[in-house]
């Protein structure tokens, strides 16, 4: 149990388009989900907080206009990088937990952003 | 603010070797919980364990064990007999305990790049 997916795993995509990705929980209902970002050879860097039917809440430093988080259903987060620039190419990775009082979180396996 | 230290980047071991791989925390919290995730070259993370601050026993899992220093604020992670399989990066993390049911965001370290040779 516990399995969440992204989609895609990998994209590539040119400067100045915008890429959606997705993030869902499979087998449980996620009321949070978080969404990070992964530099080669770095950590993971959270980026938003984002609650089911609310507007997420970002870490400070992280755009909100150019990265637009959505989560509108308990199993379903969606992340799109607007305007993509070679330097958004990273790893991203989102986690869901399954309610307020459940501390686990569950990770996606990522996914790879190629800007050219 | 809460910080994660790993030091040690990059860790080269022989298979069969033991390896220990170290992590220091800082938070303000009194309750908060510990982590140590493994990041193989496919990107996903596993996770390994979770350690409320409460709970100071160590803890064995098979060729894993883990060694939790509330004094030294410590939370060291041993693989005994490492195998070439266990080539990885690992990360520490942790979280403060959102009592309102709202948080639990997670603070990683930089990891450490394990690589275990024939």
């Amino acid at each position: 149990g516990a399995v969440v997916s992204q989609h895609p795993s990998r994209v590539i995509c040119k400067s100045g388009t915008s890429v959606k990705i997705e993030c869902r929980s499979l087998d449980f209902q996620a009321t949070t989900m978080f969404w990070y970002r992964q530099f080669p050879k770095q950590s993971l860097m959270l980026m938003a907080t984002s609650n089911e039917g609310s507007k997420a809440t970002y870490e400070q430093g992280v755009e909100k206009d150019k990265f637009l988080i959505n989560h509108a259903s308990l199993t379903l987060s969606t992340l799109t990088v607007t305007s993509a620039h070679p330097e958004d190419s990273s790893f991203y990775i989102c986690s869901a937990r399954a309610g307020p009082w459940r501390d686990e979180q569950y990770f996606g396996p990522g996914t790879r952003l190629t800007v050219t | 603010a809460q910080k994660v230290t790993q030091a040690q980047t990059e860790i080269s071991v022989v298979e069969k070797e033991d390896v220990t791989l170290d992590c220091v925390y800082e938070t303000r919290d009194t309750t908060y919980y510990l982590f140590w995730y493994k990041q193989p070259p496919s990107g996903e993370l596993v996770f390994l364990i979770r350690r409320n601050s409460f709970d100071e026993q160590n803890e064995i899992s098979g060729r894993y064990s883990w060694n939790f220093q509330k004094s030294t604020s410590s939370f060291n992670f041993t693989i005994t007999a490492s195998q070439v399989v266990d080539s990885a990066v690992y990360f520490c993390a942790l979280s403060e305990v959102e009592l309102t049911g709202g948080g639990n965001k997670l603070t990683f370290g930089t990891g450490t790049q394990l690589k275990v040779e024939l």
